[in-house]
């Protein structure tokens, strides 16, 4: 069955250093996206970045990250000179192929440091 | 370029009563969803469109039902409120053109439900 597994539920992290946030992921496709959002304190949910099941290279978004381990199944996100704004929940979700819907994971909250 | 709009922001209803919520999107997204989430848990999909005048089910979809008559907007009906529906709803969109487990799915603001 499709599942995304977070066993973070909070962290800390100084600011500027880096922080990584573990997804592992439970499907038997063997095509599906992988999806990570953050959400503020003000709610809404924010798109940060994609990796496809196919693709080779980790996917980057300025300082977002996404270490791609296929073998374990895990989608953890690097976030590089955390800033006092990205403080927030961070949210892992997966997409199969063969399926129009999201499957969220619990989420992770981090809270940035001074 | 407003994105994902979602009407009202927050509401509170007695048990029993019926409302409707309101989702629009400006990109000429040709899908649309309706989540709900819970504290502590992440988004689970109530309903979705694949298209104007197309709509099915998720993975929770008891006690909503959903209408797609245009192509921005997707709203959610609540035809008789419980207190298991307290949540926070939130409206999507993506392009749907560029194959499924790559079609990334833009959110709108969330409506605040309590329902006493």
């Amino acid at each position: 069955a499709q599942k995304i597994t977070q066993t973070q539920p909070g962290m800390f992290v100084q600011e500027k250093e880096a922080v990584t946030l573990d997804c592992t992921y439970d499907t038997s496709d063997q095509s599906y996206g992988l999806f990570w959002y953050k959400q503020p304190s003000s709610g809404e949910m924010i798109f940060l970045i994609y990796q496809g099941s196919y693709d080779e290279q980790n996917a980057t978004e300025g300082r977002y990250s996404l270490n791609f381990q296929k073998a374990r199944k895990s989608a953890n996100l690097v976030i590089s000179a955390s800033q006092l704004g990205d403080s927030a929940m961070y949210f892992c979700a997966m997409r199969e192929d063969s399926s129009y819907k999201l499957i969220f994971g619990s989420g992770t909250r981090l809270l940035v440091r001074p | 370029n407003a994105g994902v709009t979602q009407t009202p922001k927050f509401r509170v209803l007695k048990t029993g009563q019926s409302m409707t919520l309101l989702c629009a999107q400006d990109m000429n997204h040709e899908y649309m969803y309706w989540y709900r989430q819970d504290p502590g848990m992440g988004l689970r999909l109530i309903h979705y469109s694949v298209g104007e005048g197309t709509t099915a089910k998720g993975e929770v979809p008891d006690g909503y039902n959903v209408s797609r008559l245009k192509k921005q907007n997707f709203l959610l009906g609540l035809e008789s409120a419980a207190p298991s529906q307290t949540s926070v709803y939130f409206c999507a969109s993506s392009t749907g053109t560029s194959g499924r487990n790559t079609d990334t799915q833009y959110f709108g603001p969330g409506t605040r439900l309590t329902v006493l």
